[in-house]
This record gives structure tokens, sequence and C-alpha cells, in this order.
């Protein structure tokens, strides 16, 4: 099955520096990555996606970029700020053409700590 | 519109008790999940259902029970529990054209 690994464990950052946390998976049929963020006391969110046929994607001071052949993908957040300061999960799935019953696979977590 | 909504939110139990965990979601979604989060292990499926009527196992499924009541419930049953069982368990759900899976806000279990 798949295997996603996820580095590094924990992150601390200075506020309005940027912060990059990278996986890497094993199988190459994956093609959906999305990363959440866990506040404490909540529930994982949905934060953002990319899909095997996207190098790079970019929400505000969030992207994603993916490296297909090297299987690895990464999330970079850009002047961070105190709120960021969470749990990030990536992921890693593959949609089929129904897709109605996909399974994550999660990395392990990084703890980020941005420093006021 | 509540999302996922999970009960109950803290539960202590004796080794070898049973209990179920109920999970309910108001987005008429197709597919329901469970999972365990442990300390440094991320998040685990237990149990999904792709859509009502079907269940099928995860990566951790030894030990637990799961019911696809209806459309909107998915529950998950603990028949014996062990101490290898203290865990954080989470409900999502997912559906339509979002490939977006939504977390409940997680039930809090501890086995003595």
């Amino acid at each position: 099955g798949e295997n996603v690994e996820q580095h590094p464990s924990t992150l601390s950052v200075q506020e309005g520096d940027s912060a990059v946390i990278k996986c890497t998976y094993s199988d190459s049929a994956s093609n959906y990555f999305p990363w959440y963020k866990q506040e404490l006391g909540k529930g994982p969110q949905l934060i953002i996606d990319i899909r095997s046929n996207v190098g790079e994607k970019k929400d505000q001071r969030i992207a994603v970029t993916l490296n297909k052949t090297a299987k690895h993908f990464s999330l970079h957040i850009t002047e961070t700020q105190p709120e960021d300061s969470a749990v990030y999960f990536c992921a890693a799935s593959i949609l089929g053409s129904g897709g109605s019953n996909y399974k994550l696979t999660f990395g392990k977590g990084t703890l980020l700590t941005v420093n006021p | 519109n509540a999302g996922v909504t999970q009960t109950p939110k803290f539960q202590v139990l004796k080794t070898g008790q049973s209990m179920t965990l109920q999970c309910a979601q108001d987005m008429n979604h197709n597919s329901m999940y469970w999972y365990r989060q442990d300390p440094g292990m991320g998040l685990r499926l237990i149990y999904y259902s792709a859509s009502e009527g079907t269940t099928d196992k995860g990566e951790v499924p030894n030990g637990y029970n799961v019911s696809r009541l209806n459309k909107r419930e998915f529950s998950l049953r603990l028949e014996s529990a062990a101490p290898s069982q203290t865990s954080v368990y989470f409900c999502a759900s997912r559906g339509g054209y979002s490939d977006e899976q939504y977390f409940g806000p997680g039930t809090r279990l501890t086995v003595t």
C-alpha cells in the first residue's frame, strides 16, 4: 500500500519567515495530494490540494509543489503569522473515475510554531 | 449546517467494556470514514463507507466494527476495549463534486 513520509516533525520559525514542509510518497499511481491543518483540540481541515496533472498551486500565502518523477511534494507558507501555528498533515490518494471511495494515506504530521 | 458531529467528546472505559462512537453529517455526503490519531502516528484509517450500505476495512480495523446506519450516520463500535485503543477518533465525510474530506471534532477515548 501507499506510504507517506513527512519531514520535519517539528518546525519553529519567526513571524514573517517562510516555512516549508516536505513529503514523499511511494505509490506512483497516487494522483491527489491534499494538505490539512489541525489546530489544537480540533479536527483537521483542508487548506490546499494538488492533482498530479499540475506542478504547482497557490492560494494567497500558501503554495504546494509536486514533483511526480521524484515522488515528493511540499507545502510552502510565506509571511508566517502566529495563527499559522498548528499541526500540518500531508496525504496521498488515488482518485478513480468515480472517486467516491478513495482513501487518504496521511503523513505523521509537522508541528509548526510561529514565534511572534 | 452543523457539518460532521461526533458523540461523545470524551470517554473513559475499562478494559473489556464496549461502546459505540456516533458520527453524523448533514451535508448529504456519500462517503464516510473513521480514523484514529495517536501521537507521532498521524491519522490512520480504521474503516470507511463509500456509500450507504457498504463498508470496507482500512489500515487498522482489528478490534473495531462499523455500521452505516443510513446516509447521515456512521458508527464505530469497540466490542471489548483494550488499552491499545486509547486514542483520539475522528469521523470524516466526503461527497458531491469535492475531493475534500470534512472532519468532525473528534472523540478522546481512554481505556484503562
